[in-house]
């Protein structure tokens, strides 16, 4: 079955630190991946996409790989704030089919002053 | 400007009780429009999409429905809301050639 994965545990990091989080994925071929942001109660907020043929973007603090081979993205905050603290999600979308995306449960980031 | 609305941001609902959540959209014509679940400590899970009036295409079988009654408005029902229904609902929509969704705010459903 198709398996997008986060990591369920909160990731703490001290203000200035480069924060790295994970999204894996498994029996997928996809066209793209998204990141989203979302804070308690809100609904997600869109931040990056990136496409099967990029390795890398970038956006301000924010950088996001993408490697079709391990199956794997990894998203970076550099210089992270406390107003960073959120829950992050990827999403996948299938190479050749809808747009519709499919969601990771997110990774909680806690930024520490 | 594009804008998305949903309410109402809370509801508690006893089982059995019908439910109306209503999402619209503005300053745009003919979006894609989509409800999605969120259980706790769950991901999101698609549940309606619709590419227009009337259009709607059902991702996951359950006891809600939803309706596409103007080209900028989406509702999710349910005849008898049951406890499994309880979550956070959202709305989102994206407009033709964006690279991401945009969601509302959210609806935060307790069925009791």
């Amino acid at each position: 079955s198709q398996k997008i994965e986060q990591n369920s545990e909160a990731l703490n990091i001290q203000e200035g630190k480069t924060a790295t989080l994970t999204c894996n994925y498994t029996n997928y071929s996809p066209a793209y991946l998204q990141w989203y942001r979302q804070d308690p109660g809100r609904g997600p907020v869109f931040l990056l996409l990136i496409r099967e043929n990029e390795k890398e973007k970038r956006k301000e603090r924010l950088k996001v790989t993408f490697d079709t081979t391990l199956k794997q993205s990894l998203f970076h905050i550099t210089a992270s704030q406390p107003a960073d603290s959120a829950t992050y999600l990827c999403a996948l979308n299938l190479s050749g089919g809808s747009y519709i995306p499919t969601f990771g449960r997110g990774t909680s980031l806690i930024v520490h002053p | 400007s594009q804008t998305i609305h949903q309410w109402p941001a809370t509801l508690v609902q006893p089982v059995g009780s019908p439910l109306s959540l209503e999402c619209t959209v503005e300053g745009t014509s003919n979006p894609n429009l989509y409800w999605y679940r969120q259980a706790a400590g769950r991901g999101l899970q698609l549940l309606f999409y619709s590419v227009g009036i009337g259009q709607i295409s059902s991702e996951v079988p359950q006891n809600l429905s939803a309706s596409r009654p103007q080209d900028r408005q989406f509702i999710l029902s349910s005849k008898k809301l049951l406890l499994s229904d309880s979550g956070f609902y959202l709305c989102a929509w994206r407009s033709q050639g964006a690279d991401g969704y945009t969601f509302g705010s959210g609806t935060r459903l307790t069925v009791v």
